[in-house]
């Protein structure tokens, strides 16, 4: 196991609700990536958390935002939900933001919706 | 979106025997790979990462062949074995001297090994 836990595990949603899911990330590391993972794909970057402040997005729109704490755990909250962010989310935390960094995966959560 | 793409999306293999998995990217300018494993239920686990200035690196049963001629990538298992079995992505940094750490990851590759 890397460390990095993720809550909750599964969640149903209905279109136009709003989600928040929750990373914890590993002991010592200060960064939280944020991945969407659809069935069947690869994971797609959604956003960095370094040091508690925004560090590169990927191409999703301005309803998928985040927050890093003090601590560095962090949080992705999406508004607005459509079907098609029905996927695993997925974060990852590192010593660092750079892409030299090994990222350390949690099991992700299973978001549906409905 | 964007995606590092894959050969095969599935490798059958008997337990014991070596494996290799492709990849191939797109982008000449990208900078470090990795190899990750999603054993179901899971999230991706590091394997081993090489930066475009290497043609070869090994770990621990697992090569990572570099070809940045036709930018390819592959991953050797060596004597594969059932607990090997899991989803195999290849993962890019297409930004290099970036200060994000935003990978690009292929579509995955499923490795089932034979008893």
């Amino acid at each position: 196991e890397t460390g990095v836990t993720q809550s909750p595990t599964h969640l149903i949603k209905t279109r136009g609700q709003q989600v928040t899911l929750r990373c914890s990330s590993q002991s010592g590391h200060n960064t939280v990536s944020w991945y969407q993972q659809a069935l069947g794909q690869g994971p797609q970057f959604i956003f960095q958390y370094y040091r508690e402040e925004e560090n590169g997005r990927g191409n999703f729109p301005p309803r998928f935002s985040g927050l890093q704490f003090p601590n560095y755990s962090s949080e992705l909250n999406v508004n607005a939900l459509e079907l098609d962010d029905s996927a695993l989310y997925l974060c990852a935390s590192s010593r660092g933001q750079r892409p030299g960094n090994e990222q350390f995966f949690g099991p992700g959560t299973r978001l549906t919706v409905l | 979106g964007e995606s590092v793409g894959l050969h095969l999306p599935t490798l059958s293999v008997q337990e014991g025997d070596n494996s290799i998995i492709n990849c191939a990217y797109s982008n000449s300018a990208s900078d470090f790979f990795i190899w990750y494993k999603q054993e179901s239920g899971k999230g991706p686990q590091f394997i081993i990462d090489i930066r475009s200035n290497m043609d070869k690196r090994q770990g621990q049963r697992v090569t990572v062949l570099l070809n940045k001629t036709v930018k390819h990538l592959s991953l050797q298992i060596a004597a594969t074995q059932p607990g090997d079995s899991a989803v195999y992505f290849c993962a890019e940094n297409r930004e290099p001297g970036s200060n994000t750490g935003k990978l690009i990851f292929g579509q995955g590759t499923t490795l089932q090994v034979k008893p």
